[in-house]
């Protein structure tokens, strides 16, 4: 059972762009959600996260929105940079300990 | 200072054979992870620690899989015997009790044949 998932494997976007990446989620007993990138060859480097009393957090070009009632988790980046070109994976932490659910991963490609 | 270090950073074995995986987490870190990555599933929590105890390994696929934490700065992740479908990447991550945010180290690749 997949607590987290990333329905869109991958994603090319054009240099200057917005790049929109989604996960929904099963489980409403979840209390911290994040991203993480990952580049070949290396492990995931925390990007962002929110916590479940939020709805909105910005950081730089990277913003996340969390929507509860849809179980749904998306990252926005704000002018992608060809930099940018990772695999994007989503995770959530439960609330009843260090519990973490990662997504299979969305694979970005920003097109200088 | 120096991030998660795991080794050996590949591993190329035949099925039947004991693989032993290492990692070193951050100095003063609280939690110890392991995952694993496929394609099909994604990271997968396998099993994590805290002050080097054991704290839940429902993630471990099988017996064959075992996972120690003898000191806060050594762990390993044990396959015997090991068999095709293990092969993946297998990473270690550390964090703090403070946060929810994990320091990955660089990954094992893993290929039984």
């Amino acid at each position: 059972d997949q607590q987290v998932k990333q329905n869109s494997p991958s994603l090319s976007v054009q240099e200057g762009r917005i790049s929109i990446l989604n996960c929904d989620y099963t489980n409403s007993m979840f209390d911290y959600f994040l991203w993480y990138k990952k580049y070949p060859a290396e492990g995931p480097t925390f990007l962002i996260s929110i916590s479940s009393i939020k709805d909105k957090n910005e950081d730089g070009r990277f913003t996340v929105f969390l929507n509860k009632s849809a179980k749904h988790l998306s990252l926005h980046i704000v002018p992608s940079q060809p930099g940018d070109s990772a695999v994007y994976f989503c995770a959530v932490e439960s609330n009843t300990g260090n519990q973490f659910y990662f997504g299979t991963g969305t694979s970005l490609t920003v097109i200088p | 200072d120096a991030g998660v270090i795991q080794s050996p950073r590949h591993e190329v074995t035949e099925m039947g054979q004991e693989v032993t995986l290492r990692c070193k987490p951050i100095s003063g870190h609280d939690y110890l992870f392991w995952y694993r990555q496929t394609m099909m599933r994604g990271l997968e929590l396998l099993i994590y620690f805290n002050n080097n105890v054991p704290i839940d390994d429902s993630g471990m696929p099988e017996d064959r899989f075992s996972a120690k934490m003898p000191n806060a700065s050594f762990s390993t992740l044990k396959i015997q015997p090991s068999e095709p479908r293990d092969s993946a990447v297998y990473f270690c991550a550390s964090s703090l009790a403070s946060g929810p945010e994990q320091f990955f180290g660089p990954g094992t690749r893993l290929t039984v044949l």
